[in-house]
């Protein structure tokens, strides 16, 4: 079961790019990484999600190196409204994966973005 | 909005009693989750269900129990309550698609126990 270790907190200003590391150092083969948002008292909101190498979207970017033993969550440009705190979650998504698949969450990263 | 519903939004109930939370999934979803958040944790899986049937679990107490309808919709039955069980529980659904999963996590519900 892949465990993961993120930092308990981070500062930033708005207008700089935030890039938040996992640790997952026992990730197994047909694990995925994702990364999730959350605001206080809402449910997470899915953010990226990816294998290797690299994924972008329109909010994100995520770097997987090549022994994908880490991850990293990259914010660009963070605005006020990016204060939350955010989560790597590592799992196997596989439809196959059967009854022995577990979603461990870290404990999560609370990033506070200053003026 | 995820478009994941829960109800109740919010819960008061004394130790020892037994209440029930429900989840409606996204429109085509067949997976659903549920997770339990107390202020000092992250987020605890404790059961998820596809389809009706029960696909793996995580950190569920034997006095909570969960299943899921013909209708997708899910409940989750905590008893004998404690106060150890005050917490956010929230409901997350999910489309099946291979190789990818994301979860769509509806607005929870706050459990108080007295």
């Amino acid at each position: 079961l892949a465990k993961t270790t993120q930092p308990i907190s981070m500062d930033s200003y708005e207008g700089q790019e935030v890039n938040i590391t996992c640790s997952h150092n026992n990730i197994a083969t047909n694990d995925y990484i994702t990364w999730y948002q959350q605001f206080p008292s809402q449910g997470p909101r899915f953010i990226i999600q990816g294998y290797k190498t690299k994924v972008t979207n329109e909010v994100a970017s995520l770097f997987i190196p090549a022994d994908r033993k880490s991850s990293t969550l990259s914010l660009p440009r963070v605005s006020l409204s990016d204060t939350a705190v955010y989560y790597c979650l590592v799992g196997d998504p596989g439809f196959n994966a059967g009854n022995n698949r577990k979603l461990i969450w870290g404990l999560g990263t609370s990033l506070a973005v200053n003026p | 909005d995820s478009g994941v519903t829960q109800t109740p939004k919010h819960l008061i109930t004394a130790t020892g009693q037994r209440v029930t939370l429900r989840c409606s999934p996204r429109s085509g979803d067949l997976s659903v989750y549920w997770y339990q958040q107390s202020l000092d944790q992250g987020l605890q899986f404790l059961i998820q269900y596809y389809n009706g049937e029960e696909r793996a679990k995580g950190n569920i107490l034997e006095r909570f129990s969960a299943q899921q309808f013909p209708d997708l919709h899910s409940e989750l039955n905590l008893s004998s309550l404690e106060l150890g069980d005050s917490a956010l529980y929230f409901c997350a659904s999910s489309p099946v698609r291979a190789g990818l999963e994301t979860q769509y996590f509806g607005p929870g519900t706050r459990l108080l126990v007295l």
